[in-house]
């Protein structure tokens, strides 16, 4: 089956320096890599996502890259803010039906 | 967007009483929906995949009879954990795949605590 790798599992940065979370995934199948943030208390929510025929998607201050051929995707955070401070979870699919796997999580810790 | 709807957020009860949790897509169908555990400072473990209109798929180590799961209607998947003790304390989340969509929308959370 799939198996993700996650890191940093700690990353602690200075409010509006940049922060990069990076995962590998074993299964050359999977299509889908969403990436969700996870606040205390609180279940996961979607915040970007990238399928396989894209190498780069940006929203605002978050971007994703993938790199199919290494099998290796990251998440950037630009411009950090205290309350970007969460866990953020990888996960990899082969879209549709197919439960997602996810990394380990990143606890990212901005100060302001 | 796909929202879902997870209640209780916080539940405290008894040991060897039982408590349900109720998973609920508000804006879209939801054939399958899945039921996670997260203990503290890790990731999302799967328990079991909750299928319309017939029985549960647990994962391999989940107790099927102490975790019931009940997906009655196309927007409502219910977890009921059955004579609960303390270390049944974690928080629960649900979530749900619209049909037309490969992402998955997660609820709330409930912590529950077994006293």
């Amino acid at each position: 089956g799939e198996n993700v790798e996650q890191h940093p599992s700690t990353l602690s940065v200075q409010e509006g320096d940049s922060a990069v979370i990076k995962c590998t995934y074993s299964d050359s199948a999977s299509n889908y890599f969403p990436w969700y943030k996870q606040e205390l208390g609180k279940g996961p929510q979607l915040i970007i996502d990238i399928r396989s025929n894209v190498g780069e998607k940006k929203d605002q201050r978050i971007a994703v890259t993938l790199n199919k051929t290494a099998k290796h995707f990251s998440l950037h955070i630009t411009e950090t803010q205290p309350e970007d401070s969460a866990v953020y979870f990888c996960a990899a699919s082969k879209g549709g039906s197919y439960i997602p796997t996810f990394g380990r999580g990143t606890s990212l810790i901005v100060h302001p | 967007g796909a929202v879902v709807s997870q209640h209780p957020s916080r539940v405290i009860c008894k040991s060897g009483t039982s408590v349900k949790i109720e998973c609920r897509s508000l804006d879209f169908q939801a054939t399958t929906m899945f039921w996670y555990r997260q203990f503290p400072k890790q990731s999302l473990m799967l328990m079991a995949t909750s299928n319309e209109g017939s029985k549960a798929t647990y994962e391999q180590g989940v107790e099927k009879d102490k975790f019931l799961i009940n997906h009655a209607s196309l927007t409502l998947s219910t977890l009921t954990v059955t004579s609960a003790h303390p270390e049944d304390s974690s928080f629960y989340i649900c979530s749900a795949r619209a049909s037309d969509s490969d992402g998955y929308t997660f609820g709330s959370g409930t912590r529950l605590t077994v006293v």
